[in-house]
């Protein structure tokens, strides 16, 4: 059965520091890890998608890595802005027979930057 | 650009009522999902499809139903709403694969 963890739960860091969010996967029949952000009572916006080959993937400020054979990966937001205040979430797709292409989510990692 | 619409954004509703909450997407994807959010904590998968007539129950148990008889369209149903049911339903597609999936913007139900 497929768990994934995120920690911390909580994080609040000045503006201009850098964010390091983990996650932490148990089965590693993945597709593949997404990052997404979350806004109080939003959606959810994908920020980055790691492919199961990969190592590493980088959107502007933030660089996500992959260890699938350690079932970890994470997600650096460099110089960080109170805009980047929400809670980061994150998913792997699921590539087991009786779970193929479900997405399971970590807890997430709320993330408060202070000006 | 995502492609994936919620309807409606924010429903009250008194108990014992029939609501649907429409989700669709232009996208072509093949996979649909339902998950439910409470206040402050995780998301739960309630629904699954693998593609058209072909629909599954998640990990977390629910009261609701859906039904996918077209591949952009994945309702909903609550056949009596109640305010245990109070919280927020999230929709989400994707192609197969290793394709990167998307959400909607929510559907935030309140059962009085």
């Amino acid at each position: 059965k497929q768990e994934v963890t995120q920690i911390p739960a909580a994080l609040s860091v000045p503006e201009g520091e850098n964010l390091v969010l983990n996650c932490s996967f148990t089965d590693s029949a993945i597709y593949n890890l997404q990052w997404f952000r979350q806004d109080p009572g939003k959606g959810l916006t994908s920020l980055l998608l790691i492919q199961s080959s990969q190592r590493e993937q980088t959107s502007g400020r933030l660089n996500a890595s992959l260890d699938k054979s350690s079932g970890r990966s994470t997600l650096y937001i460099a110089a960080s802005q109170p805009g980047d205040s929400a809670t980061y979430l994150c998913a792997v797709k699921r590539r087991t027979t009786d779970s193929w292409g479900k997405l399971q989510f970590g807890a997430g990692t709320q993330v408060v930057v202070t000006p | 650009e995502a492609d994936i619409y919620q309807t409606p954004r924010y429903l009250v509703i008194g108990t014992g009522k029939k609501i649907t909450l429409e989700c669709s997407q232009t996208m072509g994807h093949d996979k649909m999902y339902w998950y439910q959010q409470d206040p402050g904590m995780e998301l739960h998968l309630i629904h699954y499809s693998y593609g058209v007539n072909s629909t599954e129950k998640g990990d977390l148990s629910s009261e609701s139903t859906v039904s996918r008889i077209r591949t952009e369209h994945f309702p909903l149903t609550l056949e009596s709403a109640r305010p245990s049911h109070t919280s927020q339903y999230l929709c989400a597609s994707s192609r197969g694969g290793e394709a990167e999936a998307f959400f909607g913007q929510g559907t935030r139900l309140t059962v009085v």
